[in-house]
Protein backbone atom coordinates (compact mmCIF):
# COMPACT_ATOMS: atom_id res chain seq x y z
CA UNK A 1 0.00 0.00 0.00
CA UNK A 2 0.76 3.96 -0.38
CA UNK A 3 3.31 4.95 2.39
CA UNK A 4 3.30 8.17 4.09
CA UNK A 5 6.31 9.86 5.49
CA UNK A 6 6.28 13.28 7.98
CA UNK A 7 8.75 15.11 8.96
CA UNK A 8 10.21 16.16 11.90
CA UNK A 9 8.59 13.56 14.49
CA UNK A 10 8.79 16.25 17.05
CA UNK A 11 8.88 20.20 16.85
CA UNK A 12 9.54 22.35 19.67
CA UNK A 13 8.98 26.25 18.89
CA UNK A 14 8.78 29.69 20.66
CA UNK A 15 5.58 31.15 20.20
CA UNK A 16 5.74 33.64 17.37
CA UNK A 17 8.35 31.51 15.43
CA UNK A 18 7.14 30.08 11.56
CA UNK A 19 7.33 26.55 10.84
CA UNK A 20 6.91 23.81 8.09
CA UNK A 21 6.34 20.24 8.06
CA UNK A 22 6.70 18.00 5.46
CA UNK A 23 4.52 15.06 3.79
CA UNK A 24 6.06 12.41 1.39
CA UNK A 25 4.27 10.21 0.14
CA UNK A 26 5.00 6.98 -2.10
CA UNK A 27 2.28 7.00 -4.80
CA UNK A 28 -0.12 8.98 -6.87
CA UNK A 29 -3.19 10.12 -5.05
CA UNK A 30 -6.40 11.54 -5.41
CA UNK A 31 -6.95 13.08 -1.60
CA UNK A 32 -4.47 14.54 0.40
CA UNK A 33 -5.48 16.09 3.96
CA UNK A 34 -3.72 17.78 6.83
CA UNK A 35 -5.62 17.16 10.31
CA UNK A 36 -4.55 18.46 13.45
CA UNK A 37 -5.03 16.60 16.75
CA UNK A 38 -5.34 18.79 19.75
CA UNK A 39 -4.14 17.18 23.39
CA UNK A 40 -8.02 16.25 24.15
CA UNK A 41 -7.54 13.64 20.95
CA UNK A 42 -9.87 15.65 19.19
CA UNK A 43 -9.07 15.38 14.83
CA UNK A 44 -9.76 18.87 12.91
CA UNK A 45 -9.77 18.53 9.34
CA UNK A 46 -7.19 21.45 8.05
CA UNK A 47 -6.81 21.52 4.60
CA UNK A 48 -7.90 19.32 1.14
CA UNK A 49 -4.89 19.66 -1.02
CA UNK A 50 -4.57 17.23 -3.22
CA UNK A 51 -2.62 19.67 -5.46
CA UNK A 52 -1.84 23.57 -5.33
CA UNK A 53 -1.67 26.10 -2.61
CA UNK A 54 -4.81 27.08 -0.16
CA UNK A 55 -4.24 29.69 3.09
CA UNK A 56 -6.54 29.86 6.20
CA UNK A 57 -5.30 32.87 8.29
CA UNK A 58 -2.48 31.68 9.80
CA UNK A 59 -2.23 28.46 7.72
CA UNK A 60 -1.13 27.67 4.52
CA UNK A 61 -0.36 24.02 2.68
CA UNK A 62 1.12 23.62 -0.28
CA UNK A 63 0.81 19.95 -2.29
CA UNK A 64 3.37 18.94 -5.47
CA UNK A 65 1.75 16.07 -6.87
CA UNK A 66 3.90 15.18 -9.27
CA UNK A 67 6.85 14.84 -6.77
CA UNK A 68 4.68 13.23 -4.13
CA UNK A 69 5.03 16.14 -1.54
CA UNK A 70 2.88 18.11 0.36
CA UNK A 71 3.75 21.30 3.17
CA UNK A 72 2.21 22.53 6.28
CA UNK A 73 3.59 26.14 6.91
CA UNK A 74 2.01 27.72 10.50
CA UNK A 75 3.24 31.63 10.77
CA UNK A 76 3.10 33.35 14.33
CA UNK A 77 2.68 30.14 16.21
CA UNK A 78 0.87 29.95 19.05
CA UNK A 79 0.21 27.44 22.06
CA UNK A 80 -3.04 26.93 20.81
CA UNK A 81 -1.69 25.21 18.10
CA UNK A 82 0.02 22.56 20.26
CA UNK A 83 -0.58 19.11 19.17
CA UNK A 84 0.17 16.37 16.28
CA UNK A 85 -0.17 17.60 12.67
CA UNK A 86 -1.38 14.56 10.58
CA UNK A 87 -0.92 14.28 6.94
CA UNK A 88 -3.62 11.73 5.05
CA UNK A 89 -3.79 10.43 1.46
CA UNK A 90 -6.39 8.54 -0.48
CA UNK A 91 -4.60 6.72 -3.23
CA UNK A 92 -8.19 6.18 -4.53
CA UNK A 93 -9.87 3.58 -2.48
CA UNK A 94 -11.65 6.45 -0.13
CA UNK A 95 -9.75 5.71 2.53
CA UNK A 96 -7.23 7.68 4.07
CA UNK A 97 -3.84 6.36 4.85
CA UNK A 98 -2.24 8.39 7.71
CA UNK A 99 0.96 9.53 8.40
CA UNK A 100 2.75 9.40 11.78
CA UNK A 101 2.22 12.79 12.50
CA UNK A 102 4.37 15.79 13.71
CA UNK A 103 3.93 17.11 17.18
CA UNK A 104 3.94 20.10 17.59
CA UNK A 105 4.52 22.38 21.37
CA UNK A 106 4.23 25.84 20.82
CA UNK A 107 5.69 27.70 24.11
CA UNK A 108 4.78 30.99 25.46
CA UNK B 1 -24.46 20.89 12.49
CA UNK B 2 -23.84 18.51 14.83
CA UNK B 3 -20.75 16.58 14.86
CA UNK B 4 -20.15 12.53 14.81
CA UNK B 5 -21.27 11.93 18.50
CA UNK B 6 -18.92 8.94 20.05
CA UNK B 7 -19.50 6.96 23.11
CA UNK B 8 -18.44 6.05 25.65
CA UNK B 9 -15.42 8.95 26.18
CA UNK B 10 -13.42 6.06 27.91
CA UNK B 11 -13.64 2.72 28.57
CA UNK B 12 -11.41 0.33 30.82
CA UNK B 13 -12.24 -3.75 30.79
CA UNK B 14 -9.73 -6.78 31.52
CA UNK B 15 -8.59 -9.05 28.37
CA UNK B 16 -11.43 -11.56 27.39
CA UNK B 17 -14.05 -9.29 28.31
CA UNK B 18 -16.19 -7.64 25.35
CA UNK B 19 -16.60 -3.71 24.54
CA UNK B 20 -18.71 -2.41 22.29
CA UNK B 21 -18.35 1.50 20.91
CA UNK B 22 -21.54 3.36 19.31
CA UNK B 23 -20.99 6.14 16.95
CA UNK B 24 -23.24 8.27 15.34
CA UNK B 25 -22.55 10.22 12.20
CA UNK B 26 -23.35 13.73 10.84
CA UNK B 27 -27.15 13.23 9.57
CA UNK B 28 -26.92 13.06 5.91
CA UNK B 29 -23.73 11.83 5.57
CA UNK B 30 -23.64 8.33 3.67
CA UNK B 31 -20.00 7.39 4.36
CA UNK B 32 -19.23 6.41 8.03
CA UNK B 33 -15.65 5.15 8.81
CA UNK B 34 -13.66 3.15 12.44
CA UNK B 35 -10.10 4.08 12.86
CA UNK B 36 -8.05 2.58 15.30
CA UNK B 37 -5.31 5.16 16.56
CA UNK B 38 -2.60 3.25 18.91
CA UNK B 39 -0.12 5.50 21.16
CA UNK B 40 2.25 7.62 18.92
CA UNK B 41 0.98 6.34 15.51
CA UNK B 42 -1.54 7.93 13.23
CA UNK B 43 -5.08 6.51 12.69
CA UNK B 44 -5.62 3.03 10.73
CA UNK B 45 -8.54 2.82 8.99
CA UNK B 46 -10.57 -0.69 10.64
CA UNK B 47 -13.87 -0.77 8.64
CA UNK B 48 -15.50 1.55 5.72
CA UNK B 49 -19.56 1.89 5.40
CA UNK B 50 -21.47 2.77 2.42
CA UNK B 51 -24.84 3.59 3.65
CA UNK B 52 -25.82 0.33 5.84
CA UNK B 53 -23.41 -1.77 3.61
CA UNK B 54 -19.47 -2.75 3.78
CA UNK B 55 -17.23 -1.96 1.68
CA UNK B 56 -14.01 -2.55 2.82
CA UNK B 57 -13.20 -4.41 6.05
CA UNK B 58 -9.89 -6.06 5.04
CA UNK B 59 -8.07 -4.20 7.89
CA UNK B 60 -11.04 -5.85 10.51
CA UNK B 61 -9.39 -8.39 12.84
CA UNK B 62 -12.70 -10.66 12.01
CA UNK B 63 -12.00 -13.35 15.02
CA UNK B 64 -12.50 -10.66 17.43
CA UNK B 65 -13.84 -7.26 16.01
CA UNK B 66 -17.59 -7.00 14.31
CA UNK B 67 -19.27 -3.78 13.06
CA UNK B 68 -22.26 -3.19 11.96
CA UNK B 69 -24.72 -0.08 10.69
CA UNK B 70 -28.51 -0.77 11.10
CA UNK B 71 -30.29 1.64 8.62
CA UNK B 72 -26.89 3.55 7.56
CA UNK B 73 -26.94 5.78 10.61
CA UNK B 74 -25.60 4.72 13.74
CA UNK B 75 -22.79 1.99 13.88
CA UNK B 76 -21.82 0.07 16.62
CA UNK B 77 -18.06 -1.51 16.67
CA UNK B 78 -17.57 -4.84 18.96
CA UNK B 79 -14.74 -5.78 20.65
CA UNK B 80 -14.99 -9.68 21.53
CA UNK B 81 -12.72 -10.87 23.43
CA UNK B 82 -10.12 -8.19 24.14
CA UNK B 83 -6.66 -8.51 24.28
CA UNK B 84 -4.37 -6.02 25.60
CA UNK B 85 -3.08 -4.94 22.23
CA UNK B 86 -6.58 -3.47 21.35
CA UNK B 87 -5.96 -0.68 23.96
CA UNK B 88 -6.16 1.98 21.66
CA UNK B 89 -8.43 5.24 20.84
CA UNK B 90 -11.02 3.94 18.32
CA UNK B 91 -12.03 6.88 16.01
CA UNK B 92 -15.36 7.53 13.62
CA UNK B 93 -15.27 9.62 10.82
CA UNK B 94 -18.08 10.45 8.38
CA UNK B 95 -18.34 12.14 5.33
CA UNK B 96 -20.70 13.36 2.68
CA UNK B 97 -19.44 11.34 -0.28
CA UNK B 98 -17.33 8.34 -0.40
CA UNK B 99 -14.36 10.54 -1.02
CA UNK B 100 -14.62 13.00 1.86
CA UNK B 101 -14.00 15.72 -0.65
CA UNK B 102 -16.77 17.92 -0.15
CA UNK B 103 -15.79 21.23 -1.69
CA UNK B 104 -12.29 20.93 -0.21
CA UNK B 105 -12.10 23.61 1.94
CA UNK B 106 -10.84 23.83 5.51
CA UNK B 107 -13.43 21.97 8.11
CA UNK B 108 -15.51 19.99 5.53
CA UNK B 109 -14.81 16.55 3.70
CA UNK B 110 -14.05 13.70 6.71
CA UNK B 111 -15.18 14.41 10.34
CA UNK B 112 -14.18 13.12 13.18
CA UNK B 113 -15.80 11.68 16.51
CA UNK B 114 -13.89 12.96 19.69
CA UNK B 115 -12.86 8.88 20.21
CA UNK B 116 -13.09 6.11 22.71
CA UNK B 117 -9.98 5.66 24.51
CA UNK B 118 -10.11 1.91 25.38
CA UNK B 119 -8.06 0.24 27.79
CA UNK B 120 -7.90 -3.24 28.09
CA UNK B 121 -5.74 -4.54 31.42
Amino acid sequence: GIQVEQSPPDLILQEGANSTLRCNFSDSVNNLQWFHQNPWGQLINLFYIPSGTKQNGRLSATTVATERYSLLYISSSQTTDSGVYFCAVDSGSYQLTFGKGTKLSVIP
Amino acid sequence: EAGVAQSPRYKIIEKRQSVAFWCNPISGHATLYWYQQILGQGPKLLIQFQNNGVVDDSQLPKDRFSAERLKGVDSTLKIQPAKLEDSAVYLCASSLDAGGSGTGGAGYGYTFGSGTRLTVV
